[in-house]
């Protein structure tokens, strides 16, 4: 089947602008997850949503970084007044939560450069 | 705080040999383990993963093995084939919180 898609591949904006990213997990999957991975680093969390709970927004890096879950489906990260050091891949996974099963599935990522 | 730590950027195996790639964790709550193999332009794929009421998991030429008093878990990929080159990311996790936290990655390159 279908796994993880993202949209756009890749984003180039200017400095101060918004941009959206998004996300079509696996059909079926209840869980969602942001992560970004910039130059040279892991892979770091942003934030997770599971069915109708309220997201885990730990990883969130400021409040210019927002993201929403509609139907339980499709995803987007917002994230406004871009800056540089918001440059990344940012990537999107999907996973079911079943007992002893912890593999997340992960999309192509979105490279968003911020000039 | 990194609590995942990859320690070793790259390494580079010859073809046929063994290799064997390693992590190490600090927070002692992690109890399940995985392995991520991410080619350029791709998303990482899922590898093997590993409980941590266990100490060793097989899965054809991969096998992770966990030393909890340690912290210290590695990949073992035997032999190693051209198509192993990629970027290894392991992650660890706490049962229940679903998120996982990930090391820093390292680069294999297999020479023929």
């Amino acid at each position: 089947g279908a796994g993880v898609s993202q949209s756009p591949s890749n984003k180039v904006t200017e400095k101060g602008k918004d941009v959206e990213l998004r996300c079509d997990p696996i059909s079926g999957h209840t869980a969602l997850y942001w992560y970004r991975q910039s130059l040279g680093q892991g892979l770091e969390f942003l934030i997770y949503f599971q069915g109708n709970s309220a997201p885990d927004k730990s990883g969130l890096p400021s409040d210019r970084f927002s993201a929403e879950r509609t139907g339980g489906s499709v995803s987007t990260l917002t994230i406004q007044r871009t800056q540089q050091e918001d440059s990344a891949v940012y990537l999107c996974a999907s996973s079911l939560i079943v007992r002893q099963t912890y593999e997340q599935y992960f999309g192509p990522g979105t490279r968003l450069t911020v000039t | 705080d990194q609590q995942v730590k990859q320690n070793s950027p790259s390494l580079s195996v010859q073809e046929g040999r063994i290799s064997i790639l390693n992590c190490d964790y600090t927070n002692s709550m992690f109890d399940y383990f995985l392995w991520y193999k991410k080619y350029p332009a791709e998303g990482p794929t899922f590898l093997i993963s590993i409980s941590s009421i266990k100490d060793k998991n097989e899965d054809g030429r991969f096998t992770v093995f966990l030393n909890k008093s340690a912290k210290h878990l590695s990949l073992h990929i035997v032999p190693s084939q051209p198509g192993d080159s990629a970027v290894y990311f392991c992650a660890a996790g706490i049962q229940g919180a679903q998120k996982l936290v990930f090391g820093q990655g390292t680069r294999l390159t297999i020479n023929p």
